[in-house]
């Protein structure tokens, strides 16, 4: 079953709108966690990278005040994308890891549409 | 900075025939990993095979194998026996302590 659950999967709102994704571990302590950005027919473009307890550390070009990453405890992770709009409609995947070494679990994504 | 790169942009082949994907990547670090992920059309991750770094040998998963060159940073994905079961995007990715980067991904079709 699922190690990592991504919610909402799908999620349609309007112009301005804040919208918070969740991203659980359900059966390990998730150290590190990544966020992920995917266009259609393209890669995952990494968008930060938080650690548990800590700031998270964002890729150049992404906008720290745009997308609100929190990582509060060793099992849940949000990203807030802030007053959407249209370009910022996409698929959103998260990423979770435990200690280096230990496997890599994804999330189930979230599909963004900003109206 | 890590980057990896796939350059074949699209692969096809015979069901039950063999195909390889190549992956290279650059990096200076010494510590790493290296995965194939496989991305149906439901986008779903799935892992497909992973490799530590400081392993010599060739990591193997039933039908799939690597070729794992680590002086020529080459990274390259075998699939024998192919089925249909496996048409899907194939990603490659670099894995460091505080980063996990994707390649461009190539699409592979497997042809009845």
């Amino acid at each position: 079953g699922a190690v990592v659950s991504q919610h909402p999967s799908w999620v349609i709102c309007k112009s301005g709108t804040s919208v918070k994704i969740e991203c659980r571990s359900l059966d390990f302590q998730a150290t590190t966690m990544f966020w992920y950005r995917q266009f259609p027919k393209q890669s995952l473009m990494l968008m930060a990278t938080s650690n548990e307890g800590s700031k998270a550390t964002y890729e150049q070009g992404v906008e720290k005040d745009k997308f609100l990453i929190n990582h509060a405890s060793l099992t849940l992770s949000t990203l807030t994308v802030t007053s959407a709009h249209p370009e910022d409609s996409s698929f959103y995947i998260c990423s979770a890891r435990g200690p280096w070494g230990q496997p890599q679990h994804f999330g189930d994504g979230t599909r963004l549409s900003i109206l | 900075a890590q980057t990896v790169t796939q350059s074949q942009p699209e692969m096809s082949v015979q069901e039950a025939e063999t195909v390889t994907l190549s992956c290279t990547y650059d990096t200076s670090e010494n510590n790493y990993y290296l995965f194939w992920y496989k991305q149906p059309p439901s986008r779903q991750m799935i892992l497909v095979i992973r490799q530590e770094a400081y392993k010599q040998q060739n990591a193997t998963e039933n039908r799939f194998s690597v070729n794992f060159q680590k002086a020529a940073k080459s990274f390259s994905l075998k699939i024998s026996d192919s089925q249909l079961g496996d048409t899907a995007m194939y990603f490659c990715a670099f894995a460091s302590r505080d980063n996990l980067f994707f390649g461009t991904g190539t699409r592979l079709t497997v042809i009845p």
